[in-house]
Protein backbone atom coordinates (compact mmCIF):
# COMPACT_ATOMS: atom_id res chain seq x y z
CA UNK A 1 0.00 0.00 0.00
CA UNK A 2 1.94 2.83 -1.43
CA UNK A 3 -0.42 5.63 -0.23
CA UNK A 4 0.06 8.87 -2.58
CA UNK A 5 2.99 8.74 -4.53
CA UNK A 6 4.36 12.04 -6.14
CA UNK A 7 6.74 12.00 -9.05
CA UNK A 8 9.50 13.79 -9.56
CA UNK A 9 10.53 14.97 -6.56
CA UNK A 10 13.05 17.86 -7.83
CA UNK A 11 12.13 19.56 -11.19
CA UNK A 12 13.77 22.53 -13.19
CA UNK A 13 11.81 24.32 -15.75
CA UNK A 14 13.21 27.11 -18.32
CA UNK A 15 10.18 29.81 -18.08
CA UNK A 16 8.02 28.82 -21.09
CA UNK A 17 8.18 24.96 -21.05
CA UNK A 18 5.82 22.74 -20.01
CA UNK A 19 5.48 19.47 -18.04
CA UNK A 20 3.54 17.60 -15.69
CA UNK A 21 3.45 16.67 -12.22
CA UNK A 22 2.22 13.12 -11.77
CA UNK A 23 0.27 11.91 -8.81
CA UNK A 24 -1.20 8.81 -8.08
CA UNK A 25 -3.07 6.85 -4.81
CA UNK A 26 -4.22 3.33 -4.23
CA UNK A 27 -6.22 4.09 -1.77
CA UNK A 28 -9.23 4.22 -3.59
CA UNK A 29 -9.73 7.59 -2.28
CA UNK A 30 -12.27 9.98 -4.47
CA UNK A 31 -10.88 12.77 -3.22
CA UNK A 32 -8.16 14.32 -4.55
CA UNK A 33 -6.10 17.81 -5.07
CA UNK A 34 -3.33 19.73 -5.59
CA UNK A 35 -1.43 22.90 -3.19
CA UNK A 36 1.24 24.86 -4.01
CA UNK A 37 3.31 25.95 -0.69
CA UNK A 38 5.00 29.38 -0.80
CA UNK A 39 6.92 31.10 2.40
CA UNK A 40 4.76 32.68 4.38
CA UNK A 41 1.72 31.30 2.56
CA UNK A 42 0.64 27.89 4.28
CA UNK A 43 -0.32 26.08 1.39
CA UNK A 44 -3.04 26.88 -1.22
CA UNK A 45 -5.64 25.09 -3.21
CA UNK A 46 -5.24 24.95 -6.80
CA UNK A 47 -7.18 22.47 -8.41
CA UNK A 48 -9.34 19.13 -6.97
CA UNK A 49 -11.68 16.59 -7.81
CA UNK A 50 -14.55 14.72 -5.98
CA UNK A 51 -14.12 11.99 -8.40
CA UNK A 52 -13.59 10.36 -11.82
CA UNK A 53 -14.32 13.00 -14.22
CA UNK A 54 -14.64 15.57 -12.19
CA UNK A 55 -12.51 18.54 -11.76
CA UNK A 56 -13.10 21.95 -10.25
CA UNK A 57 -10.49 25.53 -9.78
CA UNK A 58 -8.94 25.90 -6.58
CA UNK A 59 -8.20 29.49 -5.10
CA UNK A 60 -5.30 29.62 -7.72
CA UNK A 61 -6.19 27.76 -10.72
CA UNK A 62 -4.50 30.41 -13.27
CA UNK A 63 -1.58 28.71 -15.47
CA UNK A 64 -2.55 25.12 -14.25
CA UNK A 65 -4.47 22.20 -15.60
CA UNK A 66 -5.70 18.98 -14.37
CA UNK A 67 -7.84 16.15 -15.01
CA UNK A 68 -9.25 12.91 -13.78
CA UNK A 69 -9.91 10.19 -16.32
CA UNK A 70 -9.05 7.31 -13.17
CA UNK A 71 -9.94 7.49 -9.77
CA UNK A 72 -5.67 6.59 -8.92
CA UNK A 73 -4.66 8.95 -11.26
CA UNK A 74 -5.13 12.94 -10.88
CA UNK A 75 -1.88 14.61 -12.70
CA UNK A 76 -1.21 18.49 -12.68
CA UNK A 77 -0.49 19.89 -16.14
CA UNK A 78 2.13 23.71 -16.16
CA UNK A 79 0.92 24.97 -19.67
CA UNK A 80 3.65 27.38 -20.15
CA UNK A 81 6.07 27.77 -16.72
CA UNK A 82 6.48 30.98 -15.31
CA UNK A 83 9.15 32.05 -13.04
CA UNK A 84 5.99 32.63 -10.19
CA UNK A 85 5.30 29.12 -10.56
CA UNK A 86 8.11 27.95 -8.43
CA UNK A 87 6.94 26.51 -5.06
CA UNK A 88 6.88 23.29 -3.26
CA UNK A 89 3.70 21.29 -4.75
CA UNK A 90 1.81 18.78 -2.77
CA UNK A 91 -0.72 16.41 -4.23
CA UNK A 92 -3.19 14.78 -1.36
CA UNK A 93 -6.46 12.63 -0.78
CA UNK A 94 -8.98 11.59 1.04
CA UNK A 95 -11.81 9.06 0.92
CA UNK A 96 -14.38 11.25 0.53
CA UNK A 97 -14.75 15.26 0.39
CA UNK A 98 -16.56 14.55 3.46
CA UNK A 99 -13.64 13.15 5.19
CA UNK A 100 -11.48 16.01 5.07
CA UNK A 101 -12.87 16.21 8.72
CA UNK A 102 -10.23 13.48 9.37
CA UNK A 103 -7.31 15.39 7.09
CA UNK A 104 -5.20 14.49 4.12
CA UNK A 105 -2.91 11.94 3.15
CA UNK A 106 -0.26 13.98 1.35
CA UNK A 107 2.33 13.04 -1.26
CA UNK A 108 6.07 14.20 -0.35
CA UNK A 109 5.83 16.92 -2.60
CA UNK A 110 7.31 18.16 -5.84
CA UNK A 111 10.08 20.74 -5.47
CA UNK A 112 9.80 23.04 -8.99
CA UNK A 113 12.24 25.68 -9.93
CA UNK A 114 11.21 28.14 -12.91
CA UNK A 115 14.20 29.72 -14.53
CA UNK B 1 -14.76 34.19 2.85
CA UNK B 2 -13.61 30.77 5.22
CA UNK B 3 -10.04 31.48 6.45
CA UNK B 4 -7.49 30.66 8.86
CA UNK B 5 -5.04 32.50 10.08
CA UNK B 6 -1.59 31.48 12.75
CA UNK B 7 0.25 33.71 15.06
CA UNK B 8 3.15 34.47 15.44
CA UNK B 9 4.44 33.50 11.86
CA UNK B 10 7.76 32.50 13.21
CA UNK B 11 9.01 31.79 17.04
CA UNK B 12 13.04 31.23 17.81
CA UNK B 13 13.19 29.79 21.36
CA UNK B 14 15.76 27.75 23.45
CA UNK B 15 15.87 24.21 24.42
CA UNK B 16 13.10 23.55 27.81
CA UNK B 17 11.13 26.17 27.05
CA UNK B 18 7.50 26.04 26.26
CA UNK B 19 5.22 27.54 23.39
CA UNK B 20 1.97 28.13 22.57
CA UNK B 21 1.00 29.04 18.87
CA UNK B 22 -2.07 30.85 17.97
CA UNK B 23 -4.63 29.61 14.85
CA UNK B 24 -8.35 31.32 14.92
CA UNK B 25 -10.50 30.64 12.30
CA UNK B 26 -14.00 31.98 10.48
CA UNK B 27 -15.51 28.70 8.50
CA UNK B 28 -19.06 28.32 7.55
CA UNK B 29 -20.64 25.19 8.64
CA UNK B 30 -17.41 24.01 11.16
CA UNK B 31 -16.64 20.50 11.33
CA UNK B 32 -13.33 20.32 12.72
CA UNK B 33 -9.79 21.40 13.55
CA UNK B 34 -6.35 20.07 12.51
CA UNK B 35 -3.01 20.58 13.17
CA UNK B 36 0.13 19.39 11.33
CA UNK B 37 3.94 19.09 11.75
CA UNK B 38 5.73 19.92 8.87
CA UNK B 39 9.86 19.24 8.39
CA UNK B 40 11.08 20.13 4.99
CA UNK B 41 8.64 17.44 3.56
CA UNK B 42 4.86 16.58 3.49
CA UNK B 43 2.79 17.66 6.63
CA UNK B 44 1.93 14.81 8.92
CA UNK B 45 -0.76 14.86 11.50
CA UNK B 46 -0.67 15.88 14.75
CA UNK B 47 -4.26 16.37 15.97
CA UNK B 48 -7.70 16.65 15.22
CA UNK B 49 -10.37 18.84 17.59
CA UNK B 50 -14.12 18.73 17.03
CA UNK B 51 -15.72 19.53 20.54
CA UNK B 52 -14.60 22.82 22.18
CA UNK B 53 -12.79 22.39 25.81
CA UNK B 54 -11.36 19.09 25.77
CA UNK B 55 -7.36 18.73 25.21
CA UNK B 56 -6.12 16.37 22.68
CA UNK B 57 -2.57 15.06 24.15
CA UNK B 58 0.42 13.54 22.69
CA UNK B 59 4.03 13.40 24.79
CA UNK B 60 4.68 16.92 25.37
CA UNK B 61 2.22 18.14 22.40
CA UNK B 62 -1.65 19.31 23.69
CA UNK B 63 -4.05 21.33 21.65
CA UNK B 64 -7.18 22.30 22.69
CA UNK B 65 -10.46 24.41 20.85
CA UNK B 66 -12.63 27.43 21.85
CA UNK B 67 -15.88 27.20 19.28
CA UNK B 68 -17.15 29.80 20.50
CA UNK B 69 -13.62 32.55 20.79
CA UNK B 70 -13.56 30.42 16.65
CA UNK B 71 -9.73 29.99 18.05
CA UNK B 72 -6.79 26.49 18.48
CA UNK B 73 -4.06 27.10 20.54
CA UNK B 74 -1.23 24.29 19.97
CA UNK B 75 0.99 24.06 22.78
CA UNK B 76 4.64 22.54 23.58
CA UNK B 77 6.66 21.58 26.43
CA UNK B 78 10.07 20.96 27.46
CA UNK B 79 11.05 22.12 23.76
CA UNK B 80 13.71 19.81 21.85
CA UNK B 81 15.85 20.92 18.46
CA UNK B 82 13.82 17.95 16.88
CA UNK B 83 10.53 20.21 17.41
CA UNK B 84 11.94 22.90 15.18
CA UNK B 85 9.30 22.63 11.91
CA UNK B 86 6.20 24.70 10.74
CA UNK B 87 3.18 23.87 12.33
CA UNK B 88 -0.31 23.98 10.37
CA UNK B 89 -3.58 24.40 11.31
CA UNK B 90 -6.41 23.58 9.12
CA UNK B 91 -9.76 23.34 8.72
CA UNK B 92 -11.67 21.59 6.35
CA UNK B 93 -14.42 24.02 3.83
CA UNK B 94 -17.47 22.60 2.74
CA UNK B 95 -17.41 25.60 -0.11
CA UNK B 96 -15.60 23.86 -2.31
CA UNK B 97 -16.21 19.90 -2.05
CA UNK B 98 -14.29 19.10 1.45
CA UNK B 99 -10.52 21.14 0.88
CA UNK B 100 -8.75 21.96 3.75
CA UNK B 101 -8.54 25.85 4.71
CA UNK B 102 -4.82 25.95 5.92
CA UNK B 103 -3.43 28.98 7.70
CA UNK B 104 0.14 30.82 6.54
CA UNK B 105 1.90 28.58 9.49
CA UNK B 106 4.11 29.32 12.30
CA UNK B 107 7.61 28.77 12.01
CA UNK B 108 9.43 27.03 15.03
CA UNK B 109 13.04 27.21 15.95
CA UNK B 110 14.24 25.61 18.99
CA UNK B 111 18.17 26.13 19.82
CA UNK B 112 20.00 24.24 21.65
Amino acid sequence: NAGVTQTPKFQVLKTGQSMTLQCAQDMNHEYMSWYRQDPGMGLRLIHYSVGAGITDQGEVPNGYNVSRSTTEDFPLRLLSAAPSQTSVYFCASSLTGLSANYGYTFGSGTRLTVV
Amino acid sequence: EDKVVQSPLSLVVHEGDTVTLNCSYEVTNFRSLLWYKQEKKAPTFLFMLTSSGIEKKSGRLSSILDKKELFSILNITATQTGDSAVYLCAVPSYNQGGKLIFGQGTELSVKP
